[in-house]
């Protein structure tokens, strides 16, 4: 199995948006509505944004939205603010395996 | 809410097996809406599953660690167990345990769910001799 592809980076300033993508095969991402995202601080353990493509756990800002067209899902950030800047995961889970994107580093301009 | 604190040597010899566990509190770790996983991250890297697990004790592995992972569940510990045996420089990194969930129940009663939920801060694993 190959890991999902994202972008290694990505940057926006403060107030703007921006959409990071995740690109997998028909037998991950786009044969299940199972894509999540994480966020993860320098130091941290990654923390669920995003799941089941597009809800967000309790406490997550609806600044945080996600999407899925066919085999490539999208985080977007909108109104940036200082503290989002980090890394960010996504994951598939396809049936009995779970793959990870390589990471997409944002910062804020 | 549920806790997860994983606990291991943070030094582990080349061609040994590294061991970690996972107790769980907060929660069962016999309920049925939960998996419990395994996740590696190497310094500076992304991130990588290694498998996970039910209460059942049913497995599932990430295919290319698959001839060297076991993963275990304690119920009457309410704790999970990794090993991953013959181990090399490239298995040196931060390992965290997480549960997976699989639906839960609020006000607006049953929902789907499908990822990883709760984290454990993680612990450094290095390999050297």
């Amino acid at each position: 199995q190959s890991a999902l592809t994202q972008p290694p980076s990505a940057s926006g300033s403060p107030g703007q948006s921006v959409t990071i993508s995740c690109t997998g095969t028909s037998s991950d991402v786009g044969g299940y509505n199972y894509v999540s995202w994480y966020q993860q601080h320098p130091g941290k353990a990654p923390k669920p944004m995003i799941y089941e493509v597009s809800k967000r756990p309790s406490g997550v800002p609806d600044r945080f939205s996600g999407s899925k067209s066919g085999n490539m899902a999208s985080l977007t950030v909108s109104g940036l603010q200082a503290e989002d800047e980090a890394d960010y995961y996504c994951s598939s889970y396809a049936g009995s395996n779970v793959l990870f994107g390589g990471g997409t580093k944002l910062t804020v301009l | 809410q549920l806790q997860l604190q994983e606990s291991g040597p943070g030094l582990v010899e080349p061609s040994e097996t590294l061991s970690l566990t996972c107790p769980v509190s907060g929660g069962s770790i016999s309920s049925s809406s939960y998996y419990w996983g395994w996740i590696r991250q190497p310094p500076g890297k992304g991130l990588e599953w290694i498998g996970s697990i039910y209460y059942s004790g049913s497995t599932y592995y990430n295919p290319s660690l698959k001839s060297r992972v076991t993963i275990s569940v304690d119920t009457s510990k309410n704790q999970i167990s990794l090993k991953l045996s013959s181990v090399t420089a490239a298995d040196a990194a931060v390992y965290y345990c997480a549960s997976f969930a699989t639906y839960f129940y609020d006000s607006g009663g049953y929902s789907s769910s499908h990822y990883f939920d709760h984290w454990g801060q993680g612990t450094l694993v290095a390999v050297s001799s």
